[in-house]
């Protein structure tokens, strides 16, 4: 069964600091996963996807993650903070439902709070 | 990727009445998916709704509290009917597929 795991609810960080947000991922197959980010009172968008290609994926904003299927993770990255990444962040893990199209399995999500 | 326009973006409702959200998409998708993020919850995915057939419920949801149309291959509606302020949370539709999923900006729901 496909399943995802973030392992912090809240991560504090200085700003110029760098980021991580860490997620674990379960799935019977090789998934696609994706990081969104949500903003105080705003839609989601989505930050960086991994759909089997490069295991090091580059999203928007300087974010980055890398898929390691050995340790079932797919961790998100920053390497300085900057204030406006303050945020709800949810990684997510699809369930195949048929050709080209899966239904998403969204973690509990990492509220990031970053300090002046 | 696909643009929702979603509405209404908020409402305050009084319990037992029921309530009519709309997601428009600029092009035509297979599946729409409506989800539904409690206070300070992750997302929770309702019903996925195709296009000629009766939407398929999650666990925990059914159809008579839920109910969904799709009409065509750009809409779809959720209602939310007799609300109680449970019911009270943000709700969400999406479409998309392996590239990536668009989600619209939300109706965000009081039940008083």
């Amino acid at each position: 069964a496909q399943s995802v795991t973030q392992l912090d609810s809240h991560v504090s960080v200085s700003e110029g600091t760098p980021v991580l947000l860490r997620c674990n991922y379960s799935s019977s197959y090789s998934p696609s996963l994706f990081w969104y980010v949500q903003h105080p009172n705003k839609g989601l968008q989505l930050l960086l996807k991994y759909t089997s290609a490069a295991t090091l994926v580059k999203g928007i904003n300087g974010f980055e993650a890398e898929f390691k299927k050995s340790e079932t993770s797919f961790h998100l990255t920053k390497p300085s903070a900057h204030m406006s990444d303050a945020a709800e962040y949810f990684c997510v893990v699809t369930l195949f439902l048929s050709y080209n199209t899966d239904k998403l399995i969204f973690g509990t999500g990492t509220r990031l709070q970053v300090f002046p | 990727s696909a643009v929702i326009s979603q509405k209404p973006s908020r409402d305050i409702c009084q319990r037992g009445t029921s309530l009519t959200i709309q997601c428009q998409v600029d092009s035509q998708v297979t599946m729409m998916f409506w989800y539904r993020q409690q206070p300070g919850q992750s997302l929770t995915l309702i019903a996925t709704a195709n296009q000629g057939s009766e939407a398929t419920y999650e666990s925990g949801f059914v159809i008579d509290k839920f109910p969904i149309s799709r009409p065509n291959l750009t809409f779809s509606t959720l209602t939310v009917s007799n609300m109680s302020p449970e019911d009270s949370s943000i709700y969400l539709c999406s479409v998309g597929g392996s590239y990536g999923y668009t989600f619209g900006s939300g109706t965000r729901l009081t039940v008083v």
